[in-house]
């Protein structure tokens, strides 16, 4: 079956400027997550969503949101982009919340603000 | 949200020899999940631990969940060029408030 896919791959976008990044999850999959990957800071919860709730948050600001619509596609954007912003984006699918069987990540999008 | 402090940062090791990675916690951890990234990829999840003293086995790969919970421990003998990669250990906070939170890894370099 098909992997969790991620859209675009890559994005170069300027700082002040916004960005939407979509990620559509494993068939049957009902939570989504998104993370944050830096070389300094490592992996960062961003959110997670299930049945288009948000059901949980880390500490990022709220330049940062997300979606999820009723097929499980979900979506993150970040407003007012800072140079800071430049970060692998990962998106992970799991079956439901809190799930005993692992996530699935997608193979992110590479942002670069400039 | 809680925290799991992973250790070394940094392992270097020949080719076939063994190599283990530590988890700790400060709290009592509800669960702890293992992934691998390989350089230039995305983390693959391995295995969950749940139970107090939980060990699971994966050919060369040995997890273990300690007995009060709050440390892991993953173990690879004889390693080969193909465990290179970075290992993440992660686990959900108590309260469930918070979504799956990962240690910053541990990368495993190989040389042959």
């Amino acid at each position: 079956k098909a992997g969790v896919t991620q859209t675009p791959r890559y994005l170069i976008k300027t700082r002040g400027q916004q960005v939407t990044l979509s990620c559509s999850p494993i068939s049957g999959h009902r939570s989504v997550s998104w993370y944050q990957q830096t070389p300094g800071q490592g992996l960062q919860f961003l959110f997670e969503y299930f049945s288009e709730t948000q059901r949980n948050k880390g500490n990022f600001p709220g330049r940062f949101s997300g979606r999820q619509f009723s097929n499980s596609r979900s979506e993150m954007n970040v407003s007012t982009l800072e140079l800071g912003d430049s970060a692998l984006y990962l998106c992970a699918s799991s079956l439901d919340l809190r799930t005993d069987y692992g996530y699935t990540f997608g193979s992110g999008t590479r942002l670069t603000v400039v | 949200g809680q925290q799991v402090m992973q250790i070394p940062q940094y392992q270097h090791v020949q080719e076939g020899e063994d190599f283990t990675t530590y988890c700790n916690s400060s709290t009592t951890l509800s669960n702890i999940q293992w992934y691998k990234q390989r350089p230039g990829g995305h983390p693959v999840f391995l295995i969950q631990l749940v139970k107090s003293g939980e060990v699971k086995k994966q050919k060369r790969l040995t997890f273990q969940f300690g007995e009060a919970k709050k440390n892991s421990s993953l173990h690879i003998t004889a390693t080969q060029t193909t465990d290179v990669g970075t290992y993440f250990c992660a686990s959900y906070s108590g309260g469930g408030a918070d979504g799956l939170t990962f240690g910053k890894g541990t990368h495993l370099i190989i040389q042959p």
